[in-house]
């Protein structure tokens, strides 16, 4: 079945730094999509790219889509304390009823 | 109600007691997932309806799990005999057709 590989598996930065997280697939993906997971709390969708080289932003997060489909990154701004938790990237692989594939994650710690 | 709504939010099984795992989707959406989310991982797929009618259910680990959606609204996910491997997080969620997962809370189950 299609994977998704995440990395980095942990990040802990400085409040006020910035944070970035990559996604990886070996097969094209027809679209991801990506998830916040606060500790203890369950996945929120944050947005769905769908078209190659595609870039959204969404206050201090900016959101890619790589040229060939294979890849996907989130970089964070400026990073807050509000920032902390779970990062996921999702792809719903082609399906035609979105089942999703999750990536493992990157857990994000920001210190005061 | 505003969100997916899962009961219960805890439970603790003896190994071997069957257990039955509650959701309430948004009202009128036509798909539903279950996930199985262990601890430091991403959520994965057990298994999906569109509307009652069970379409996959690729990701259920055994023939002890076993989900129905019988009106196509509230859906069950039981798992008989259960064992330690299946402590997890089992996540629902539910989506219009092939756009954005909503999730619910979780339910947490321990077996001991």
């Amino acid at each position: 079945g299609q994977q998704v590989m995440q990395i980095p598996q942990y990040q802990h930065v400085q409040e006020g730094e910035d944070f970035t997280t990559y996604c990886n697939s070996s097969t094209t993906l027809s679209n991801i999509q990506w998830y916040k997971q606060r500790p203890g709390g369950h996945p929120v969708f944050l947005i769905q790219l769908v078209k190659s080289g595609e870039v959204k932003k969404q206050k201090r997060l900016t959101f890619q889509f790589g040229e060939a489909k294979k890849n996907s990154s989130l970089h964070i701004t400026a990073t807050q304390t509000t920032d902390v938790g779970t990062y996921f990237c999702a792809s719903a692989g082609g399906t035609s009823y979105g089942k999703l594939t999750f990536g493992q994650g990157t857990i994000l710690t920001v210190h005061p | 109600g505003a969100g997916v709504s899962q009961s219960p939010r805890y439970k603790v099984a003896k190994r071997g007691q069957d257990v039955a795992l509650r959701c309430d989707p948004i009202s009128g959406h036509v798909s539903l997932f279950w996930y199985q989310q262990a601890l430091g991982q991403g959520p994965e797929f057990l298994t999906y309806f569109q509307n009652e009618a069970q379409l996959d259910k690729s990701g259920l680990p055994s023939d002890r799990f076993f989900a129905e959606r019988p009106e196509g609204s509230v859906s069950t996910l039981k798992i008989q005999r259960t064992q330690q491997e299946d402590s997890a997080v089992y996540l629902c969620a539910s989506s219009r057709f092939n756009t954005e997962a909503f999730f619910g809370q979780g339910t947490r189950l321990t077996v001991v």
